[in-house]
């Protein structure tokens, strides 16, 4: 079952512009990942940001995480077309960890 | 090798016949995950392997799906019987360990289609 919810379900943008991608989760958690779908490829993961974070960068990405909240904000500055892909948050539980995901939000960045 | 590989990239069967799809995970890696997803967002987990050895199968389907990763082959995700439903794609992922926070890499999927 989907772990929570991300916001927007898409969005659009002009190359150049910031993104900013919301994920809620249901359930405490150990750490946050976010991942990258390109159209007809597997996932590629992007950040993890662990419970006793409150933000962490690498590169253009800026994740942040409100565990009162039970939510996580990634964003994406100065977009370029090769960002355009669906992002997915993630949580890992289970015996082996397995993921549990968000929802996805499908990022389009214009030319 | 380094990247999870997937085989095949597509798969056609018609309903009520049988489906095998094979992932080869990165060298080095003990542990293996495989995923359902559906209309493109919905990520469901279904099984997990440490090595060969069953580690959570809590997602699968009991009745139709299978899944094995015996030394030296490729592990592989059985659907016998296969439904309309069964429709999606398949993903695999590994990871080094199964550590809280260890990244999985993942290939990029089987597309099955059930006419």
């Amino acid at each position: 079952s989907q772990q929570g919810e991300e916001d927007p379900q898409a969005l659009s943008i002009q190359e150049g512009e910031n993104a900013t991608m919301n994920c809620s989760y249901k359930t405490s958690i150990n750490n946050l990942q976010w991942y990258r779908q390109n159209s007809g490829r597997g996932l590629v993961h992007l950040i993890l940001i662990r419970s006793n974070e409150r933000e962490k960068h690498s590169g253009r990405l800026r994740v942040t995480l409100d565990t009162s909240k039970k939510s996580s904000s990634l964003l994406i500055t100065a977009s370029r077309a090769a960002d355009t892909a669906s992002y997915f948050c993630a949580t890992p539980s289970g015996s082996a960890r397995q993921l549990t995901f968000g929802s996805g939000t499908q990022l389009t960045v214009l030319p | 090798g380094e990247e999870v590989a997937q085989t095949p990239k597509h798969l056609v069967r018609g309903e009520g016949q049988k489906a095998k799809l094979y992932c080869a995970p990165i060298k080095g890696h003990s542990y293996v995950f495989w995923y359902q997803q559906v209309l493109k967002n919905e990520f469901k987990f279904l099984i997990s392997f440490q090595n060969e050895n069953v580690f959570d199968e809590t997602g699968m389907p009991k009745e139709r799906f299978s899944a094995k990763c015996l030394p030296n082959s490729p592990c592989s995700l059985e659907i016998q019987a296969t439904k309309l439903e069964d429709s999606a794609v398949y993903f695999c992922a590994s990871s080094s360990t199964g550590q809280l926070g260890q990244p999985q890499h993942f290939g990029d999927g089987t597309r099955l289609s059930i006419l």
